[in-house]
């Protein structure tokens, strides 16, 4: 089974730039996430879509950060005009449904690094 | 709020056992995991516990759950140098949103020869 697909893996912006990330889950899984994580933290939640509709974006800053899932399968993640405190790895997970009482696992890919300058 | 505390360094000697101690806030929470992400990789889920488990063993991995003192840990037996990785404690808050993880800052663990 392929795992969760992200490109590009690495990329080195100037501030005020724009740039987009892609995320291609896993076969089958509904529910696709957008994390952030900066360096010696743990990821923090950005955005959450189940099929093409947004389950959480409550920690994600709207007016520079955008994401979609047209066709309930890839994402792209987009950050305009990007800040030097957007420098984290951006990674995304993917997992089976959502539910209440249910537990589905979450599989994460290798996430892109992005550096701003 | 929901908070996830962890210390950030770890060193043990090889074949020695590690314990990665973790505290949480919140008292609704459902699932507690432990996830493994080494350099340049996303994160691997170890192991989880259901919040009415007090333990769980899978081979090499203990996770102890102390619900009233709200503290998790993770003890990997005969630790080798392949366990060198950041090892990250990570909570589920309540039924209403199972599928939401709030991650602590991660352990970096890493091995003496």
């Amino acid at each position: 089974e392929a795992g969760v697909a992200q490109s590009p893996r690495y990329k080195i912006i100037e501030k005020r730039q724009s740039v987009a990330f892609w995320c291609n889950p896993i076969s089958g899984h509904a529910t696709l996430y957008w994390y952030q994580q900066i360096l010696g933290q743990g990821p923090k939640l950005l955005i959450q879509f189940q099929n093409n509709g947004v389950v959480d974006d409550s920690q994600l800053p709207k007016d520079r950060f955008s994401a979609e899932r047209l066709k309930g399968v890839d994402s792209t993640l987009k950050i305009q005009p990007a800040k030097l405190e957007d420098s984290a790895v951006y990674l995304c997970a993917s997992s089976f449904g959502t539910s209440g009482s249910r537990f589905y696992e979450q599989y994460f890919g290798p996430g892109t690094r992005l550096t701003v300058t | 709020g929901e908070d996830v505390e962890q210390s950030l360094f770890l060193s043990v000697r090889e074949g020695d056992s590690s314990v990665i101690n973790c505290t949480y806030t919140d008292s609704s929470s459902t699932y507690l995991y432990w996830y493994k992400q080494e350099p340049g990789a996303g994160l691997q889920l170890l192991t989880y516990i259901f919040s009415n488990m007090d333990m769980k063993q899978d081979q090499r991995l203990t996770v102890l759950l102390n619900k009233k003192d709200k503290h998790l840990s993770l003890r990997i037996a005969d630790t080798q140098t392949g366990d060198s990785a950041i090892y990250f404690c990570a909570e589920s808050p309540g039924y209403s949103s199972a599928s939401k993880i709030i991650f602590g800052s991660g352990t970096r663990l890493s091995i003496r020869p």
